[in-house]
């Protein structure tokens, strides 16, 4: 049972566009929900992550939305750069810690110069 | 510099060998955790550790084993690889707070 829902499952964007993608999630014990951006042969690394007291939280050209009460959350990209081109996680967990982060299935972006 | 490291970063190996892929962290955080990456980019915990002498299955059920003997150390180890074990494994740790800190991975072949 997939507990985050994630999409799509790619994206394609033309350098300067907007990237967004999408997650759902049903638990509403869930209270901190980061994003990942991994590189071919590397691991994820954290990118923003949001807690649910805010709707909306931005750093630099990545920004977060949250709405709580459709207990869903997405990643903005604005001005999409080529080196932009990774796959995009997001996941969510209960509590500072927890002993398991329920990741989406992923979303390749790619950005076209 | 705080990091997590994994070895080896790739292997081939023949069925029926017994391998041991190694993580290791510097930030002294008491938990750590080994997720199993597929080709189609999904993640699925399959260890996690609370600290020294604590291991636990994650939802994803593996054959690996794994041990928790220092702070630092969390190895993984199939006693007897087989194809079906053929994938990405992430070793990750956590602290007091909310991030996970990824390695880069090893990305294992059975034959």
């Amino acid at each position: 049972q997939q507990q985050v829902k994630q999409s799509p499952q790619s994206l394609i964007v033309q350098k300067g566009g907007i990237s967004i993608i999408n997650c759902a999630y049903e638990n509403t014990a869930f209270d901190y929900f980061p994003w990942y951006q991994q590189f071919p042969g590397k691991g994820p690394a954290l990118l923003i992550a949001i807690r649910p007291d805010v709707s909306e939280k931005k750093e630099g050209r990545f920004t977060i939305s949250f709405n709580k009460s459709a207990k869903q959350f997405s990643l903005h990209i604005m001005d999409s750069q080529p080196g932009d081109s990774a796959t995009y996680f997001c996941a969510a967990s209960k509590g500072p810690g927890a002993n398991n982060l329920f990741f989406g299935t992923g979303t390749r972006l790619t950005v076209i110069p | 510099e705080a990091d997590i490291y994994q070895t080896p970063r790739y292997l081939v190996i023949g069925t029926g060998k017994k391998i041991t892929l190694e993580c290791s962290q510097t930030m002294g955080h008491d938990k750590m955790y080994w997720y199993q990456q597929d080709p189609g980019m999904e993640l699925h915990l399959i260890h996690y550790s609370y600290g020294v002498n604590s291991t636990e299955k994650g939802d994803l059920s593996s054959e690996s084993t794994v041990s928790r003997i220092r702070t630092e150390h969390f190895p993984l180890t199939l006693e007897s690889a087989r194809p079906s074990h053929t994938s990405q494994y992430l070793c990750a740790s956590s602290g007091a707070n909310y991030g996970y800190t990824f390695g880069s991975g090893t990305r294992l072949t059975v034959v």
